[in-house]
């Protein structure tokens, strides 16, 4: 089983539709969950950033994080044909581990 | 503020040439770190630095030098460059270890 399971896609939406990018891992030492938005030729930006369980809003954009379950959900309201992009889930289990695993990107196209 | 700048943004290389990806963040951060990112393959940990002069291997090290002399810059070696090698590349930079900030990537061929 791999460490970060992320569904690649791609997933095509109408501009207005909510959005749900998922994530699912094994490792129960991550503690720290982060969602990244990488637009075409261009690096990954931080979106989202989220300690332990529960849930975070900023704006249009909710992350989950269900520790029990192993899953995060990244959620994107009223979604904008600027949203259309790769969404990368990443974690890390935080002390001396500075080590970020890295799902493989879900591509996103919200259709005006 | 730039934040992390790399160079060159394209390259094309011959099997068995050389090269220096250069890093350079204007952020003061100690952490930096650098990433390849194959197509459909998220992105993976090659080399990590702590601060100057401290350097730490990743996931995938094989084929890759790196060195931290200042805290600004944080190049990455590639030597006998393989087709294995092709793939964009990416530095990273942090304040803390959970919020990196990514540079817009290096791609690069080997033929």
């Amino acid at each position: 089983q791999k460490e970060v399971e992320q569904d690649p896609g791609p997933l095509s939406v109408p501009e207005g539709a909510i959005v749900s990018l998922n994530c699912t891992y094994s490792n129960s030492a991550f503690q720290y969950f982060m969602w990244y938005r990488q637009y075409s030729r261009k690096g990954p930006e931080l979106l989202m950033y989220t300690y332990s369980s529960g849930n975070k809003e900023d704006g249009r954009f909710t992350a989950q994080v269900d520790k029990s379950s192993k899953y995060i959900s990244l959620f994107i309201r009223d979604s904008q044909p600027s949203d259309s992009a790769t969404y990368l889930c990443a974690m890390m289990s935080g002390g001396s581990n500075y080590k970020l695993t890295f799902g493989k990107g879900t591509l996103l196209t919200v259709n005006p | 503020n730039a934040g992390v700048t790399q160079t060159p943004k394209f390259r094309i290389l011959k099997i068995g040439q050389s090269m220096t990806l250069q890093c350079t963040q204007d952020m003061n951060h100690n952490y930096m770190y650098w990433y390849r990112q194959d197509p459909g393959m998220g992105l993976k940990l090659i080399y990590y630095s702590v601060g100057a002069g401290i350097t730490d291997k990743g996931e995938v090290p094989n084929g890759y030098n790196v060195s931290r002399s200042t805290t600004e810059d944080f190049p990455l070696r590639l030597e006998l460059a393989a087709p294995s090698q092709t793939s964009v590349y990416f530095c990273a930079s942090s304040f803390d270890t959970t919020t990196q900030h990514f540079g817009d990537g290096t791609r690069l061929s080997i033929l």
